[in-house]
């Protein structure tokens, strides 16, 4: 039972490259999240999901896009990167909304 | 929409006395609580947690209560111990996603 996995854990970019950050859990949940955290700061929602099929826009989703084609997996793109994107990313994900977060172990992001 | 104000940014305490952070929140129709820890460089852990129909629960050292008529709740920490050391964030439930509040860095002075 790896819980949630992200990948990959460290990604260097130039500014105006693309990546997608996978996010997988094997625990059935229904909702996912994804959120950054910069030095020092709290958790900021970027994008989140109540089941496959459906996503939702946070807090902060300018630049970035997701899809929850399958339960197991959310997808988090940056189309172009740009350095203010310079963060670490963190997945969660939980069975309904009044239960806890699992957090995967997060992704460090540089834009250059 | 929801905020959730937590104090203090930053609480500096002896090892083995107590620690009190404390969060406000403003919508009255949250219903869970949580509490997460993050050690440095690490994802946030849940610790502990309550439901609005409880007003409080401990886990060994660790103690949350609730006030839902004045919308705040706390997390108290006993004979605080170095592995202590980290920041700690509260949230609050509110239209499926929780509110975070901003954290609190919890340091242990030997």
């Amino acid at each position: 039972n790896a819980g949630v996995t992200q990948t990959p854990k460290f990604r260097v970019l130039k500014t105006g490259q693309s990546m997608t950050l996978l996010c997988a859990q094997d625990m059935n949940h229904e909702y996912m999240y994804w959120y950054r955290q910069d030095p020092g700061m709290g958790l900021r929602l970027i994008h989140y999901s109540v089941g496959e099929g459906t996503t939702a826009k946070g807090e902060v989703p300018d630049g970035y896009n997701v899809s929850r084609l399958k339960k197991q997996n959310f997808l988090l793109g940056l189309e172009s990167a740009a350095p203010s994107q310079t963060s670490v990313y963190f997945c969660a994900s939980s069975p309904d909304s009044l239960y806890g977060y699992t957090f995967g172990s997060g992704t460090r992001l540089t834009v250059v | 929409g929801e905020n959730v104000e937590q104090h203090p940014s930053t609480l500096s305490v002896q090892e083995g006395d107590s620690a009190v952070i404390k969060c406000t929140y403003s919508d009255s129709a949250s219903n869970y609580f949580p509490w997460y820890k993050q050690e440095l460089g690490k994802r946030p852990q849940l610790i502990i947690d309550i439901r609005s129909n409880v007003g409080e629960k401990k886990d060994q050292r660790i103690a949350v209560t609730l006030n839902k008529t004045a919308k705040h709740f706390s997390l108290h920490i006993t004979e605080t111990q170095p592995e202590d050391s980290a920041v700690y964030f509260c949230a609050a439930s509110s239209n499926y996603q929780l509110i975070w509040g901003a954290g609190t860095k919890l340091i242990i002075k030997p």
